[in-house]
């Protein structure tokens, strides 16, 4: 079974710093992939990054990186120069393949307060 | 863009009642999903569907049935709801092979 772990439930962060937020993951498959996704107070699910698993980079997004360490199974978000928009709860997330029948497995997330 | 639409943003049941959440989606995909989101647990997944007919069982399944009669519809069902199943509902879908899911802006339902 595959299980996504978010070990930091909420973080505070002064803003213009840079922000690590932590996930790991536990799969057999060799094949997956790891996304991120930010959830502002209004709720709607905003996808950031994603990370494939035989992707030799690590993946960027403008402010996102993702910092993926595969023999760590570790794949966290790296937000550079933090803004007040920031604000909102992360989640991580794995996606192995099922022959089409692919579903994403979701952390606990981690809300991340930026403050001024 | 994808346009992922739930019935409702907030719904307040009483226990006992059936309960329908829809979710309609406008781009053709063929794997929809339904997930619950409670405060610490993240998001959960209760049942998903990746074609027309097609059901599969998530991880918490329990107290929950789906139907999914046509491609861009994907509905939700409580047979009895009950208070324990007070909870943030999310939709979501993607293409086979995509890299992301794209969400519905949720649904709170209430079950007094």
């Amino acid at each position: 079974a595959q299980k996504i772990t978010q070990t930091q439930p909420g973080m505070f962060v002064q803003e213009k710093e840079a922000v690590t937020l932590d996930c790991t993951y536990d799969t057999s498959d060799p094949s997956y992939g790891l996304f991120w996704y930010k959830q502002p107070s209004s709720g709607e699910m905003i996808f950031l990054i994603y990370q494939g698993s035989y992707d030799q980079q690590n993946a960027t997004e403008g402010r996102y990186s993702l910092n993926f360490q595969k023999a760590r199974k570790s794949a966290n978000l790296v937000i550079s120069a933090s803004q007040l928009g920031d604000s909102a709860m992360y989640f991580c997330a794995m996606r192995v393949p099922n022959f089409g029948n692919e579903k994403l497995t979701f952390g606990t997330g981690t809300r991340l307060t930026i403050i001024p | 863009d994808v346009k992922v639409t739930q019935s409702s943003r907030y719904l307040v049941k009483r226990t006992g009642e059936k309960v329908f959440l829809e979710c309609v989606q406008d781009m053709d995909h063929e794997n929809m999903f339904w997930y619950r989101q409670d405060p610490g647990l993240g998001l959960r997944l209760i049942y998903f569907s990746y074609d027309v007919k097609m059901k599969e069982k998530g991880d918490i399944p329990e107290g929950y049935s789906v139907s999914r009669e046509k491609k861009e519809r994907f509905s939700l069902i409580l047979e009895s709801a009950s208070t324990n199943q007070t909870s943030m509902y999310l939709c979501a879908t993607t293409r086979v092979g995509n890299e992301k899911l794209f969400f519905g802006s949720g649904t709170q339902l209430s079950v007094l």
